[in-house]
């Protein structure tokens, strides 16, 4: 079956880094997603992508982050200049056609852990 | 504003039914998701209703009332694996908008 991939799986960065998150949604899906988690919260929506560009961003997805899809399968997140607070797992989502019923299938998700 | 509300914590044993509550109050509805997930892993999807009334699916099911903004997933034949956090989440918009989550249930199968 089709699934979300993403790497790294765990990664670990200085405060001020810039870090990139890389995913590769399912082959014939047009909407994708970053979602975070910090330990122990909520799961939360960053940003939404469709037709090589931003469709909804939430008010945590501020300056320091972007995303890009690079090339015709990855789409990437990159934190600019890293805080403390970044600190959280980071899940990359798709849906196929956003239809009725159908459902984001998240990736495995990246641990970001910033020191 | 958007406010999904469900217990933190349940607990239940091996063989048992339980059931769990999310009542949510957003702008917009077009859909409740149930979503399980296991420590340090990824949501994956359990059910989704966008109608009233019940959704049966194996051991799961779900339940939907959007007049009351409350659903609940029910899980019959309790499994020890079944011990995950269970994430109720709301579509507002279209099928490609974001999903809003609950802070998850947290439910611990025991023997």
């Amino acid at each position: 079956e089709p699934e979300v991939t993403q790497t790294p799986s765990h990664q670990v960065t200085q405060m001020g880094q810039e870090v990139i998150l890389r995913c590769v949604p399912i082959s014939n899906h047009l909407y994708f997603y970053w979602y975070r988690q910090i330990l122990g919260q909520k799961v939360e929506f960053l940003v939404s992508f469709y037709n090589n560009e931003i469709s909804e961003k939430s008010e945590i997805f501020d300056d320091q982050f972007s995303v890009e899809r690079p090339d015709g399968s990855n789409f990437t997140l990159k934190i600019r200049s890293t805080k403390l607070e970044d600190s959280a797992m980071y899940f990359c989502a798709s849906v196929q056609t956003g239809g009725y019923g159908e459902t984001q299938y998240f990736g495995p998700g990246t641990r970001l852990l910033v020191l | 504003g958007q406010n999904i509300d469900q217990p933190t914590e349940m607990t239940a044993t091996e063989g048992a039914i339980v059931q769990i509550n999310c009542t949510y109050q957003t702008s917009g509805f077009n859909g409740l998701f149930w979503y399980q997930q296991h420590a340090g892993e990824a949501p994956t999807f359990l059910s989704y209703n966008v109608l009233d009334g019940l959704e049966e699916k194996g051991r799961f099911s779900s339940f939907l009332s959007r007049s009351k903004g409350y659903s609940y997933l029910l899980l019959k034949e309790l499994q020890m694996k079944d011990s995950a956090s269970y994430l109720c989440a709301v579509r507002e918009g279209p099928g490609y908008s974001t999903l809003t989550f609950g802070k998850g249930t947290m439910l611990l199968v025991s023997p």
